[in-house]
């Protein structure tokens, strides 16, 4: 079976830009969740997303923001990119939203804004 | 809030030999989940164990066994007979059970430990 993917693998923006970010959980999954990882630093939350609504939401501004599609699949927007957004950005899916259900991470997007 | 501390940036290894990575963490929950997590170079995150707090013994996934404590709340992994593929930044990382509000599916981490395996 396929694991969690993710597109594109990597992305070069400018600042003030808008970015699209794209993950496809594994079969059978049907929560999404998001995290941003800084160079050096652990992931971050952003979001956990469980049949098409928001579950969770991270300490991050408004410029962020997801949805998820019936299919499960899931896209993560950014608005007004900064220099500070530039980061690896990790998808994981889970069967549910529970904290019993593990998370299992996809490769990640590594977003570059110049 | 709660909170993940790995105090070992980095850690190396000799190829076959032992070594454990610690990891503690703070939380006023009695419950909650905890996971070592391996990031490789080539940056896929893979669950290496996982932790329920509620059982006293302690996980063991093949060469990989974690060190529970509860009460001085650490979790430690040790990785026997370590293989140059053992070579990755682990993480540490901790969910409550009963998550509220907003922190549904939010995972905490630590900052991470790189793990060099010698041959």
């Amino acid at each position: 079976d396929a694991g969690v993917t993710q597109s594109p693998t990597h992305l070069i923006k400018t600042r003030g830009q808008q970015v699209t970010l794209r993950c496809s959980p594994i079969s059978g999954h049907k929560s999404v969740s998001w995290y941003q990882q800084v160079l050096g630093q652990g992931p971050q939350f952003i979001f956990q997303y469980y049949e098409k609504e928001e579950r969770g939401r991270g300490n991050f501004p408004d410029r962020f923001s997801a949805r998820q599609f019936p299919n499960y699949s899931s896209e993560l927007n950014v608005n007004a990119l900064l220099l500070g957004d530039s980061a690896l950005y990790l998808c994981a899916s889970s069967l549910g939203a529970t904290s019993t259900d593990t998370q299992y991470f996809g490769p990640g997007t590594r977003l570059t804004v110049l | 809030a709660q909170t993940v501390t790995q105090s070992q940036p980095e850690m190396s290894v000799q190829e076959a030999e032992t070594v454990t990575l610690s990891c503690t963490y703070d939380t006023s929950e009695s419950d909650y989940y905890l996971f070592w997590y391996k990031q490789p170079p080539s940056r896929q995150m893979i669950l290496v164990i996982r932790q329920e707090a509620y059982k006293q013994q302690n996980a063991t996934e093949n060469r990989f066994s974690v060190n529970f404590q509860k009460a001085a709340k650490s979790f430690s992994l040790k990785i026997s007979d370590s293989q140059l593929g053992d070579a990755a930044m682990y993480f540490c990382a901790y969910i409550p059970a009963y998550a509220g509000g907003t922190s549904y599916g939010k995972l905490t981490f630590g900052q991470g430990t790189i793990l060099t395996v010698h041959p």
